[in-house]
């Protein structure tokens, strides 16, 4: 079936370096998608979307890559701080006949910023 | 705003019993839903409402009722507890225009079927 997933489960980096999230989709109709941040014992938190019509969209610190040809989608965090260890989970949208959009996410992936 | 709550944060079931998780949001949000998730995996969906008085099944229904006589509350039931209902449970709530289409997501509810 259609589905979310991510390429790494775990993404160490060291304090002030760029992080890269990965994230590949395979349903090709999708057009609209999320990413979330959970930290331990949080809900996920919103950090970022970008529709399909779009290659790129950047927000503080973050950016996120869409390549719609190889269906791939990418977090950057750029000079990454302690507080952005987290789990980091891509998602996209399923439009339902009710017109609720349901969130089909990946599995995550966990982030590990030292110091 | 207190945004999305949900109660009680933590619960301990026995294998039979029922009881009801709580979520509620002052954001006058359309949309809520519910759902669960298990360790290592992303979340999936339960139940979901479009509004006061609609409800429909995601993707894992089973075991699992739902109500919502006000814009503001969504209740999740469990009927009869099973050890497989071990989880996490998320309730999440939006506005109902894709233009402002962002989930916001309650603390979450640990469950414990023994």
């Amino acid at each position: 079936g259609e589905s979310v997933g991510l390429h790494l489960p775990t993404l160490s980096v060291q304090e002030g370096d760029n992080s890269i999230i990965n994230c590949a989709y395979s349903n090709s109709a999708s057009d609209y998608f999320i990413w979330y941040k959970q930290e331990s014992g949080k809900g996920p938190q919103f950090i970022i979307d970008i529709r399909s019509n779009m290659d790129k969209r950047q927000g503080q610190r973050v950016t996120v890559l869409l390549n719609k040809t190889v269906k791939h989608l990418s977090l950057q965090i750029a000079a990454t701080q302690p507080g952005d260890s987290a789990v980091y989970f891509c998602a996209d949208l399923e439009p339902q006949n009710t017109g609720f959009q349901k969130l089909v996410f990946g599995t995550g992936t966990r982030l590990l910023v030292s110091p | 705003n207190a945004g999305v709550t949900q109660t009680p944060k933590f619960q301990v079931l026995k294998t039979g019993q029922s009881m009801t998780l709580q979520c509620a949001q002052d954001m006058n949000h359309e949309y809520m839903s519910w759902y669960r998730q298990d360790p290592g995996m992303g979340l999936r969906l339960i139940h979901y409402s479009v509004g006061a008085g609609i409800t429909d099944q995601g993707e894992v229904p089973n075991g699992y009722n739902v109500s919502r006589s006000t814009t503001e509350d969504f209740p999740l039931r469990l009927l009869s507890a099973a050890p497989s209902q071990t989880s996490v449970y998320f309730c999440a709530s939006s506005y109902a225009s894709l233009d402002q289409y962002t989930q916001y997501f309650g603390p979450g509810t640990r469950l414990t079927v023994l």
